[in-house]
């Protein structure tokens, strides 16, 4: 299947830095991305979704001025957790659509954010 | 709304048992269904998928029904491996939604196989 690479997959923050996070497609056009957070034990949560050159479609209780989400190419998703708090410490995932509804999601492997 | 109900692990099986993850859910239209496994370590990877009723998944000796009238997408093997100690995550897809086939997920469950 097609390759979506995260980077980095583990980073250490101090509290109130900002931390960015790289999505890239490989070696497909990801015209949709998405932005999960993942909580111990629990499932999967949608942060948002973003297509290509448009903004961000942010789920509710998501704080979008907290969890910055640019997709300027059609290749590259970046999430910029800002002025990061200890709450904020958990496992992100991307996952990146080339096509419409029916296509596949590919997804990243995972950061592993630890704020301090 | 769209959520998925997946059975609560962790689930510890001995080489060659038989597995049985449990999954239901709800969903406004017709959704397709997933169950996606993700390794230690590592990202999400599509297991199998069904997209219509009566539909069945199969993958490395997985399989699931995608059973409208149970609401059901149970995930089965025969015979499990150490190798298929990970996390499993059932999940639909909203077709019909606004959000281009976002995926909903079960909390997922974790399985350790002994040799």
């Amino acid at each position: 299947g097609a390759v979506v690479s995260q980077h980095p997959s583990r980073v250490i923050c101090k509290s109130g830095t900002s931390v960015k996070i790289e999505c890239r497609s490989l070696d497909f056009q990801a015209t949709t991305m998405f932005w999960y957070r993942q909580f111990p034990k629990k499932s999967l949560m949608l942060m948002a979704t973003s297509n290509e050159g448009s903004k961000a479609t942010y789920e509710q209780g998501v704080e979008k001025d907290k969890f910055l989400i640019n997709h300027a190419s059609l290749t590259l998703s970046t999430l910029t957790v800002t002025s990061a708090h200890p709450e904020d410490s958990s496992f992100y995932i991307c996952s990146a659509k080339a096509g419409g509804p029916n296509t596949e999601a590919f997804f990243g492997q995972g950061t592993r954010l630890t704020v301090v | 709304g769209n959520s998925v109900t997946q059975m609560e692990g962790p689930v510890t099986l001995s080489e060659e048992a038989f597995l049985t993850i449990n999954c239901t859910y709800t969903a406004t239209g017709y959704p397709s269904l997933f169950w996606y496994v993700q390794y230690p370590g590592e990202g999400l990877q599509l297991l199998l998928k069904a997209t219509k009723a009566d539909d069945k998944g199969s993958n490395k000796g997985f399989e699931a029904t995608y059973r409208k009238e149970t609401t059901s997408f149970h995930l089965e093997k025969g015979s499990v491996q150490v190798s298929d100690s990970a996390v499993y995550f059932c999940a639909l897809s909203d077709l019909g939604g606004s959000t281009l086939g976002r995926l909903y997920f079960g909390r997922g469950t974790q399985l350790t196989v002994w040799p």
